[in-house]
């Protein structure tokens, strides 16, 4: 089983619809993250966030949102989609602890959103 | 704030030809920087690291890294790349004093033809 699990893993959805994308991790990390995907483009953060009560907006966060229910779980939330949101998203987690933290990302198998 | 730049965008290369896949950043201070493979149709995983010590590193599959201070740059380096290493890499580099954001170059495409 995957260690970071992302649901659903292909979605259509029209434009003006609420989506959620979900992120569970069996890591026990602390830290979990939002990416979008997009050709050429690279990964850009949309949402970070370093414990339950921490969320943070990363660079492109405008028309997302997100929720951290548990240690484990985080989800992304498109409260009215649009075609230009149409990409894929990583949720991600890294560890927080003793000894050197190097910020090494583990990835989730990505959730493709096309937005019609 | 930190960023990336990859000069290549896609590559293409026959099998055994050696591969260098520029990546530079740009930030003032300590920094921990990675090379990051996604194959088709999979998410990423990395494929090495450097956080201190010695500047070149040895990853997975072959694979190496030099990091250069002076010249901002992590290349990644393979002497002979197989079919198998078809992939797209994407640099990453974060402040080692706030390693929990990572900032993304835009990637490269490595195609190797059998």
């Amino acid at each position: 089983d995957a260690d970071v699990t992302q649901t659903p893993r292909n979605r259509i959805t029209k434009t003006g619809k609420r989506i959620m994308l979900e992120c569970s991790q069996t890591k026990g990390h602390d830290r979990m993250y939002w990416y979008r995907q997009d050709p050429g483009l690279g990964l850009r953060l949309i949402y970070y966030s370093f414990d339950v009560k921490d969320i943070n907006k990363g660079e492109i966060s405008d028309g997302y949102s997100v929720s951290r229910q548990a240690q484990a779980k985080f989800s992304l939330s498109l409260e009215s989609a649009i075609p230009n949101q149409t990409a894929l998203y990583f949720c991600a987690t890294s560890a927080l602890g003793g000894g050197i933290n190097t910020g090494e990302l583990f990835f989730g198998e990505g959730s493709r959103l096309t937005v019609l | 704030a930190q960023s990336v730049s990859q000069h290549n965008h896609h590559v293409i290369l026959s099998e055994a030809a050696s591969l260098e896949l520029g990546c530079n950043y740009s930030y003032g201070g300590t920094v921990n920087l990675f090379w990051y493979v996604q194959y088709p149709g999979q998410h990423l995983q990395l494929l090495l690291k450097y956080f201190s010590g010695d500047p070149l590193v040895k990853g997975i599959k072959g694979f190496e890294a030099e990091f250069i201070k002076s010249k901002f740059s992590f290349n990644l380096r393979k002497p002979s790349v197989q079919w198998s290493d078809t992939a797209e890499y994407f640099c990453a580099v974060n402040a080692a004093t706030n390693a929990g954001k990572s900032t993304f170059g835009d990637g490269t495409t490595l195609t190797v033809k059998p």
